[in-house]
């Protein structure tokens, strides 16, 4: 079974529109860890943000925000007001405190298309 | 710039040739990656090292050959190679190999087209 699911393989937007980017996730640790990245056309996965099973609390920065939600296993990531540069590929990923070296989980990524 | 360098960025090979994608970090990290991107899948984990020991080898075919010399350093030597392993080679580097808390930081990853 996934561990990471991301549901939207491919999302199209004009600029100046928000979009919910979902997340849900599979584990039975009660510490893990989660991030996004983001894949622009060069190809390197751009760390965004680390969030601990213990942290809840929604984290905004400009633009972008996540909504950790342990109740239904899910770590969305929101743009607000989205512009072309934000157009790239953006994975989700898991980590698990439990395992014997740093692995990720990583979702199939979802495809942001932002026209202008 | 993440601080982790791959070369080359794009490579063509036959499957008779012999290889080798290079990774460097300027990071100070412990621990260095080798993953495999293909179209429409989800990010293939290849091998780990942690402080230059391989603590991971995720069922690799043997025609991929990883080699980390030092902990900013680290190698993948190609032989052999089928068409079906044409993809996006991607290297990353942490702190620490061995904690699910530390942030990975990704190269810009090795184009590889076999034919």
């Amino acid at each position: 079974a996934q561990k990471v699911t991301q549901a939207q393989t491919e999302i199209s937007v004009v600029e100046k529109e928000d979009v919910t980017l979902d997340c849900v996730y599979e584990t039975r640790d009660t510490t893990y860890y989660l991030f996004w990245y983001k894949q622009p056309p060069s190809g390197e996965l751009v760390f965004l943000i680390r969030r601990n099973s213990f942290d809840e609390q929604n984290e905004i920065s400009g633009r972008y925000s996540w909504n950790f939600q342990k109740s239904t296993s899910s770590f969305n990531f929101t743009i607000t007001a989205s512009q072309v540069v934000d157009s790239a590929v953006y994975f989700c990923a898991l980590s698990e405190a439990g395992y014997n070296f740093n692995k990720f989980y990583f979702g199939s990524g979802t495809k942001l298309n932002v026209k202008p | 710039e993440t601080g982790v360098t791959q070369t080359p960025r794009h490579l063509v090979m036959g499957m008779t040739n012999k290889k080798s994608l290079k990774c460097e970090q300027h990071l100070g990290h412990n621990a260095m990656y080798w993953y495999k991107q293909s179209a429409k899948k989800p990010l293939e984990l290849m091998f780990v090292y942690s402080l230059e020991e391989r603590v991971e080898n995720n069922s690799v075919p043997s025609r991929f050959s990883p080699e980390c010399p030092n902990s900013s350093h680290l190698f993948l030597h190609l032989h052999t190679l089928q068409p079906e392993d044409s993809a996006l080679y991607l290297c990353a580097s942490s702190q620490d190999g061995k904690v699910g808390v530390n942030i990975q930081y990704f190269g810009a990853g090795t184009r590889l087209s076999v034919l």
